[in-house]
């Protein structure tokens, strides 16, 4: 099993819609969790994180994690089609050693 | 700040040959990071280093060695390239000193294609 399961998509939605993204987890340690944005041949750059199980809002996006369920989500609000991206999601305990999900490759068409 | 900078972009072996990827950072991080993405995955660890001579093994080590003689610079060494080794390489590094969490900062990555 591995540690960090990510729905690999691809997803495609009009512009304006909801989007959901989801990982699970098995390793109870992680203590971070962490949404990156990827655009194509670039690398990865940090979207939000959180650190306790809730809700964490910024503007169009909001990250929730459930520990019980070892389960995290990022719901993107009014998407846009400058959001076409791939979504990591991403995990931590100890020297910040990331462990990524396989990644969600999202498209919003105008 | 240029931030983390990696050369070369792009690089084409050939099977058995070697090669050193460089990564640079100016921002005075103590821990640097090497990550490999194979195509439509997430990445993975390859090695990581906590500061000036002191590194260790990630969860993909094999095939690669590492040196952090510096505190900006982590090169990655591939010493007889194969196959399988083709893939997007990124640098990483952050400040790591307190408790709470702290942004983990990617280069651009280096495409390496061994055929």
């Amino acid at each position: 099993q591995k540690e960090v399961e990510q729905d690999p998509g691809p997803l495609s939605v009009p512009e304006g819609a909801i989007v959901s993204l989801n990982c699970t987890y098995s390793n109870s340690a992680f203590q971070y969790f962490m949404w990156y944005r990827q655009y194509s041949r670039k690398g990865p750059e940090l979207l939000m994180y959180t650190y306790s199980s809730g809700n964490k809002e910024d503007g169009r996006f909001t990250a929730q994690v459930d520990k019980s369920s070892k389960y995290i989500s990022l719901f993107i609000r009014d998407s846009q089609p400058s959001d076409s991206a791939t979504y990591l999601c991403a995990m931590t305990q100890g020297a910040q050693k990331l462990v990524f999900g396989q990644g969600t490759r999202l498209t919003i068409n105008p | 700040n240029a931030g983390v900078t990696q050369t070369p972009k792009f690089r084409i072996l050939k099977i058995g040959q070697s090669m050193t990827l460089q990564c640079t950072q100016d921002m005075n991080h103590n821990y640097m990071y090497w990550y490999r993405q194979d195509p439509g995955m997430g990445l993975k660890l390859i090695y990581y280093s906590v500061g000036a001579g002191i590194t260790d093994k990630g969860e993909v080590p094999n095939g690669y060695n590492v040196s952090r003689s510096t505190t900006e610079d982590f090169p990655l060494r591939l010493e007889l390239a194969a196959p399988s080794q083709t893939s997007v390489y990124f640098c990483a590094s952050i400040y790591e000193g307190a408790t709470s969490y702290n942004e983990q900062f990617f280069g651009p990555g280096t495409r390496l294609t061994v055929l």
